[in-house]
C-alpha cells in the first residue's frame, strides 16, 4: 500500500538536544511538506520541497531544519534553537507544489521535550 | 493576504443529526478549496476538495460541501451523523497568487452524543 511513514509516533528529549524526525513517502510524489500542529492553531508549515535537494521555509522554520538528498524521504530535524518544541508534527506529501493537489499526510510523530 | 476561518472551535451533535461546519475564506479569487478530517492523534485525510464547476461537491463517508461565492465561504454538511463522525475538521485554502500558498483553518472539533 502506497502512504507516507513518520517514525517514531512518540518521542521524548531532554532540552539543549537536537532531534531528527523520519518522514518517507512512496507515493511517488515530488512535493513533501513539514507541519506543526498545537491545540487550537491548526497546522503551520515549516518547510516544504518541491523536488530533490531544493526545500523552501514556511511561516515557521525559525529552529528547524530539513533535507531532501531522496525524493521519498524528508527529515526534519528540530534544533535546540527552537524555543518551544513539543508539539505534534505531521509530514504531508503531494503530486507536485501546485495549490491545486491535495495532500497526502502522515500519521504525525508527537515530541515531547522536557 | 489569505485568510481561512473555521468560526466554531467546537460543535456537538447529537447521533443522526444533520451536521453543518462553516468555513470562510478571504482571497481576491475563487481558490482551491479542500476539507480534511482528523482523527485523534491521526494524520489528516482529504474528504472533498472543489476547483470549479458545479458549486455543490461530494466527498467520502457522505459528506458534501458548497461553495458560495457570493459568501467566501465553503461549508461542510452531511444530513445525519454517525458517532464515528467524531473527529476533528479543517477546511484549507490553496491559492496561485505569487508563490505557493495552502493555508490551513484552526480546525472545528467534533463531539457526537449517542
Amino acid at each position: 500500500d502506497g502512504g507516507i511513514t513518520q517514525s517514531p509516533k512518540y518521542l521524548f528529549r531532554k532540552e539543549g538536544q537536537n532531534v531528527t524526525l523520519s518522514c518517507e513517502q512512496n507515493l511517488n510524489h515530488d512535493a513533501m511538506y513539514w507541519y506543526r500542529q498545537d491545540p487550537g492553531q491548526g497546522l503551520r508549515l515549516i518547510y516544504y520541497s518541491q523536488i530533490v535537494n531544493d526545500f523552501q521555509k514556511g511561516d515557521i522554520a525559525e529552529g528547524y531544519s530539513v533535507s531532501r538528498e531522496k525524493k521519498e524521504s524528508f527529515p526534519l530535524t528540530v534544533t535546540s534553537a527552537q524555543k518551544n518544541p513539543t508539539a505534534f508534527y505531521l509530514c504531508a506529501s503531494s503530486i507536485s507544489l501546485w495549490a491545486s493537489y491535495e495532500q497526502y499526510f502522515g500519521p504525525g510523530t508527537r515530541l515531547t521535550v522536557t | 493576504a489569505q485568510s481561512v476561518t473555521q468560526p466554531d472551535i467546537h460543535i456537538t451533535v447529537s447521533e443522526g443529526a444533520s451536521l453543518e461546519l462553516r468555513c470562510n475564506y478571504s482571497y481576491g479569487a475563487t481558490p482551491y478549496l479542500f476539507w480534511y478530517v482528523q482523527s485523534p492523534g491521526q494524520g489528516l485525510q482529504l474528504l472533498l476538495k472543489y476547483f470549479s464547476g458545479d458549486t455543490l461537491v461530494q466527498g467520502i463517508k457522505g459528506f458534501e460541501a458548497e461553495f458560495k461565492r457570493s459568501q467566501s465561504s465553503f461549508n461542510l454538511r452531511k444530513p445525519s451523523v454517525h458517532w464515528s463522525d467524531a473527529a476533528e475538521y479543517f477546511c484549507a485554502v490553496g491559492t496561485t497568487s505569487g508563490t505557493y500558498k495552502y493555508i490551513f483553518g484552526t480546525g472545528t472539533r467534533l463531539k457526537v452524543l449517542a
